[in-house]
């Protein structure tokens, strides 16, 4: 079975600052990870994903997220943070066989609040 | 390209009603996924699809919901009857192949059971 954990159900920073979110996952295969954004009163939209390619992957405005299999994380960064980056973050891993193939389990979220 | 199109945005009805819900996904895509998302259980996956044929339905929460795809242009969720603990935002996804390639999502459907 696939899980996820996202350290942190609300995250705040300042315009400008570093973002950090953290996610762990536990796979008994190698897995396809995501993060996802949603905006308020919208869907998820895909930020980056990790398939087994670079360990350092980057995504749409700015977000880079780097797979480290050994600490099993999948953390999501940002060198600095935009009031536009105010958000809920989803990380997702997807199964890698059987009726699990192609399913993705997501993170509870954490909600990303930047302060000007 | 139009995305995930879902209908109705919004959904307000009395308990014991029947609700459909509609997803049409990319054109292309071969796998559709329906989610479920609350503030109590985050994003929990309900159903998905593969060339039109259910593959994984473990987490459809009881026989009240069903949910059909009878070509790979259109696919309904439905509840029958609803019951307020249905509340929630519900979300179509699609995707061109399984695994490797991300899910395209909806805007979804905000269903409200009175």
């Amino acid at each position: 079975a696939q899980s996820v954990t996202q350290l942190g159900s609300h995250v705040s920073v300042s315009e400008g600052a570093l973002v950090l979110l953290r996610c762990n996952y536990s796979s008994s295969v190698p897995p396809y990870l995501f993060w996802y954004v949603q905006y308020p009163n919208q869907g998820l939209q895909l930020l980056l994903k990790y398939t087994s390619a670079a360990t350092l992957v980057k995504g749409i405005n700015d977000f880079e997220a780097e797979f480290k299999k050994s600490e099993t994380s999948f953390h999501l960064t940002k060198p600095s943070a935009h009031m536009s980056d105010a958000a809920e973050y989803f990380c997702a891993v997807s199964g890698a066989g059987g009726t699990s193939y192609g399913k993705l389990t997501f993170g509870q979220g954490t909600i990303l609040t930047v302060h000007p | 390209d139009a995305g995930v199109i879902q209908s109705p945005r919004h959904e307000v009805t009395e308990m014991g009603q029947e609700v459909t819900l509609r997803c049409k996904p990319i054109s292309g895509h071969n796998s559709l996924f329906w989610y479920r998302q609350t503030m109590m259980r985050g994003l929990e996956l309900l159903i998905y699809f593969n060339n039109n044929v259910p593959i994984d339905d473990s987490g459809m929460p009881e026989d009240r919901f069903s949910a059909k795809m009878p070509n790979a242009s259109f696919s309904t969720l439905k509840i029958q009857p609803s019951e307020p603990r249905d509340s929630a935002v519900y979300f179509c996804a699609s995707s061109a192949l399984q695994g490797y390639t991300e899910q395209f999502f909806g805007p979804g459907t905000r269903l409200t059971v009175l």
